[in-house]
């Protein structure tokens, strides 16, 4: 069974940063393209980053330059690190595992608030 | 960047069809995924390249394509179909969603 298990959410003043995790399980990881998505509360769905198999990472403009994406293949693990966060990233983020084009499996997020 | 335009909110009887729109540009190049999200839940991929299914997805869910738009279809809608659902397309720099539609089963 595949299983992804995201954890680091949790409160950060602005300007802080934040490393979140995503344990994957059940699959090859290292043969996949993993993604972040974010939902802020009420809100809609957005895609944060994306690592290929080869490490090759792209980034949403909203967080190019303070967000890195990166993977552990000998851990299994998928990382966000997050860095001079502001309001606006308040959300609960997911990790995905691309299958087809398309994000197959989604753990069950992690929740980020950034307030002072 | 690019965008995908999808109505806000969409109302069904049960029974009967929905269908949920997503217009941009780049579906003229890209495929199209869709995601159903349950209140309180994570997504659910349900449709990916444009017409494809997902093992255990339900057959009355459908998609299409016809120039910059895609299309979610929902046959025969049930209660447990009401749920925000979101199209997604990708290119070598960017994923991007759209706002989502709110599915209300009447």
């Amino acid at each position: 069974e595949v299983q992804l298990i995201e954890s680091g959410g949790g409160i950060v003043q602005p300007g802080g940063s934040l490393r979140l995790s995503c344990a994957a399980s059940g699959f090859t990881f290292s043969n996949y393209w993993m993604d972040w998505v974010r939902q802020a509360p009420g809100k809609g769905l957005v895609w944060v980053a994306r690592i290929l198999i080869d490490g090759t990472s792209t980034y949403a403009d909203s967080v190019k330059g303070r967000f890195t994406i990166s993977r552990d293949n000998a851990e299994n693990t998928l990382y966000l690190q997050m860095n001079n966060l502001r309001a606006e990233d308040t959300a609960v983020y997911f990790c995905a595992r691309d299958v087809f084009g398309g994000d197959l499996n989604w753990g069950q997020g992690t929740l980020v608030r950034v307030s002072s | 960047s690019f965008e995908l335009t999808q109505p806000p909110s969409v109302s069904v009887s049960p029974g009967q069809t929905a269908i949920i729109s997503c217009s941009g540009d780049k579906l003229r190049d890209e495929f199209a995924s869709w995601y159903q999200q349950r209140s309180g839940q994570s997504p659910l991929l349900i449709i990916y390249q444009n017409t494809k299914r997902p093992t255990g997805v339900p057959e009355r869910f459908s998609g299409s394509t016809s120039g910059n738009t895609a299309t979610l279809t929902i046959s025969g809608t049930q209660a447990m179909d009401e749920a925000d659902y979101y199209c997604q397309a990708w290119d070598r720099s960017t994923v991007v969603f759209g706002g989502g539609t709110k599915l209300t089963v009447l």
